[in-house]
């Protein structure tokens, strides 16, 4: 079974500051994606950036870039110009490449970070 | 807004009762997630159904039962409630049998007394 691991329970950075999260993972799977979740205070999920392993670049979207050593199964957050609004729970996941099978995602214990301004 | 509607937004119940949580998934998909977060746990995968099939099971209780009904919308059934029930409970949507991405709701509030 897959299982992700996000090993620091809080982080906080300074307003236009860049912090990074850390996520590892541990399959026998060679293909799959991975996942940044944003949980706010709200509690919504919301999709932040997303990895396909057999891709070699990392994803970005805007602030948001990620750092992908699939030989290290590590999969890490970097959020550049961090704004107040980025304050949330923060949570890693992976996924399978659908074959047939399930497409669920299993989730790290998440993260929280604080924007402090 | 993700297109997933959750009902109730929060349940209030006492230990030994039965609830049920509702989910609408997004126009168009095909599969439904639920999901448990709790603070000690996290989240949770609880089950997946697929176009009215169950397609995986995850850490779901036995007193925990769920359906899809045939307009796709599902269910998930909680009985014999216990204090550690209590948590947030999300449900997710997805086309399905494909590597599409999961949208999720807003999730329901249960709170066990």
């Amino acid at each position: 079974a897959q299982t992700v691991t996000q090993s620091q329970p809080e982080m906080s950075v300074q307003e236009a500051e860049t912090v990074t999260l850390s996520c590892t993972y541990d399959t026998s799977e060679s293909d799959y994606y991975l996942f940044w979740y944003k949980q706010p205070p709200s509690r919504q999920m919301i999709l932040v950036i997303r990895q396909e392993a057999y891709k070699q670049q990392n994803a970005t979207e805007n602030r948001f870039s990620v750092n992908f050593q699939k030989a290290a199964k590590s999969f890490s957050l970097k959020i550049s110009d961090s704004q107040l609004g980025d304050a949330a729970m923060y949570f890693c996941a992976y996924r399978s490449d659908f074959k047939g099978g399930s497409e669920k995602l299993v989730f790290g214990k998440g993260m929280k970070l604080t924007v402090n301004p | 807004d993700s297109g997933v509607t959750q009902t109730p937004k929060h349940l209030i119940t006492a230990t030994g009762q039965r609830v049920t949580l509702r989910c609408s998934p997004r126009s168009g998909d095909l599969s439904v997630y639920w999901y448990q977060q709790s603070l000690d746990q996290g989240l949770q995968f609880l089950i997946q159904y697929y176009n009215g099939e169950e397609r995986a099971k995850g850490n779901i209780l036995e007193r925990f039962s769920a359906q899809q009904f045939p307009d796709l919308h599902s269910e998930l059934n909680l009985s014999s409630l216990e204090l550690g029930d209590s948590a947030l409970y999300f449900c997710a949507s997805s086309v399905g049998n494909t590597n599409s991405p999961l949208h999720f709701g807003n999730g329901t509030r249960l709170t066990v007394t």
